[in-house]
Formats: C-alpha cells, structure tokens, sequence
C-alpha cells in the first residue's frame, strides 16, 4: 500500500464551486505540505503544517485554506474554485529534522 | 531573488549515451539541495540530498555532484527506464520553504 495517498485522483468541477482534495500517510510523519504543479513552472507550496497545531501558509495560499484533522490527515479546501486554480495538486509529508520530502501520487484538478 | 535554473528543458539520449543534466541556484544560504525524480502521472520520488561544495552522491547510474552555485545530476550508460523528468530543489536557509525548478525531460531511446 502506498504511504501517502491523495483522493480523489482526478476532479473536474465548475468556477465557484467548493471542493476538497484529502491527504492521507501511513508514514507517521509530523509534517505534511501541499503543493501545486502547473506546466512551465516548478512545484509551489500552498500550505505546509508542522503539527496538528502548527499551520502555515506558503508562497501562494490565496483562494486555499487547510484542515489538519489528525497527524495523519492533511485537506486542502477550494472555497471557490477559479479556473486558474487548475492544477496538478501533491501532497507531501516529512520528518521533523529531515529534508526529504515524499510525495503523494498527485490530484489532478480542472476548473471550468 | 532566490531562483533554480535547471537545464536543459529536454534531453534525448541513446541507450548508453551518457550526460548530464545542470540546476543552477540562488539563494540566501542554502539548507539542501534535492533531487527528486517524477514519472507521468506519479509524484515525485526522492533521489538524494546534497549539503555542502564537494559534496557527491550516486545511485545505480545516477551521480549528483554540487558547487556554491549548482548541481549536476550525471547519468551514466543510462537505459529506457531511466526516461523521466528530473527535479531539482534548493531548501533556502532560515525559512523552510523550498524553490524548485521546473525540471528536465529526459527521454531514453533503445
């Protein structure tokens, strides 16, 4: 079974519509991060959370909020979905005082 | 501005036909360099951590070499499997973000 698994793995939905992609692992790291993808550019932290308690936002968080239900569990919530929010979309996690970071297989999302 | 160059954008090779792939960086103190490699439709999956000048790292037929300025990821008799698009980040010093690049696109011909 993979370590960290995203769902769901693709979503198509419409301009303004709420939606959440879910992160989960099994690797019982403390610190998780979401990332988004686009083409032309690297990957770009949206949020990143060190402990249940400890959430913080990254360099493009506008239009993006996170809940941290467990150390396990780590969702990214669209409150209102804009095309430009179309995306590849990762979630990672790491170990307090590691660099490595391991990824998620990815959520592919379009925004019509 | 902190930024990671990587070059080239795209990479073809034969099967064997040995090269290397560069990622050049600015940054305000450098916590770590990263490898990572991503195949389609997957995330990206961890090859090594580079920490200081001089520093080298090898897997299989993959070496990471780094200076005060870049990194190199040389690839040696590489085969089909080893197509893929290669990462590179740096970790900037003081913050715990992470700059990556937007990578190469390396394509193994048999």
């Amino acid at each position: 079974d993979a370590d960290v698994t995203q769902t769901p793995r693709n979503r198509i939905t419409k301009t303004g519509k709420r939606i959440m992609l879910e992160c989960s692992q099994t690797k019982g790291h403390d610190r998780m991060y979401w990332y988004r993808q686009d083409p032309g550019l690297g990957l770009r932290l949206i949020y990143y959370s060190f402990d249940v308690k400890d959430i913080n936002k990254g360099e493009i968080s506008d239009g993006y909020s996170v809940s941290r239900q467990a150390q396990a569990k780590f969702s990214l919530s669209l409150e209102s979905a804009i095309p430009n929010q179309t995306a590849l979309y990762f979630c990672a996690t790491s170990v307090d005082g590691q660099e490595t970071q391991y990824f998620g297989p990815g959520t592919r999302l379009l925004v019509l | 501005e902190d930024q990671v160059t990587q070059s080239p954008e795209a990479l073809r090779l034969q099967e064997g036909e040995s090269s290397s792939l560069n990622c050049s960086y600015t940054v305000s103190g450098l916590r770590g360099l990263f490898w990572y490699r991503q195949d389609p439709g997957k995330g990206p999956e961890f090859l090594f951590t580079l920490y200081s000048a001089g520093e080298e790292k090898e897997k299989e037929r993959l070496k990471a070499t780094l200076t005060k300025k870049e990194s190199f990821l040389h690839i040696t008799a590489p085969k089909p499997e080893d197509s893929a698009t290669y990462l590179c980040a740096v970790g900037e010093g003081g913050t715990y973000k992470y700059i990556f690049g937007t990578g190469t696109r390396l394509k193994v011909l048999a």
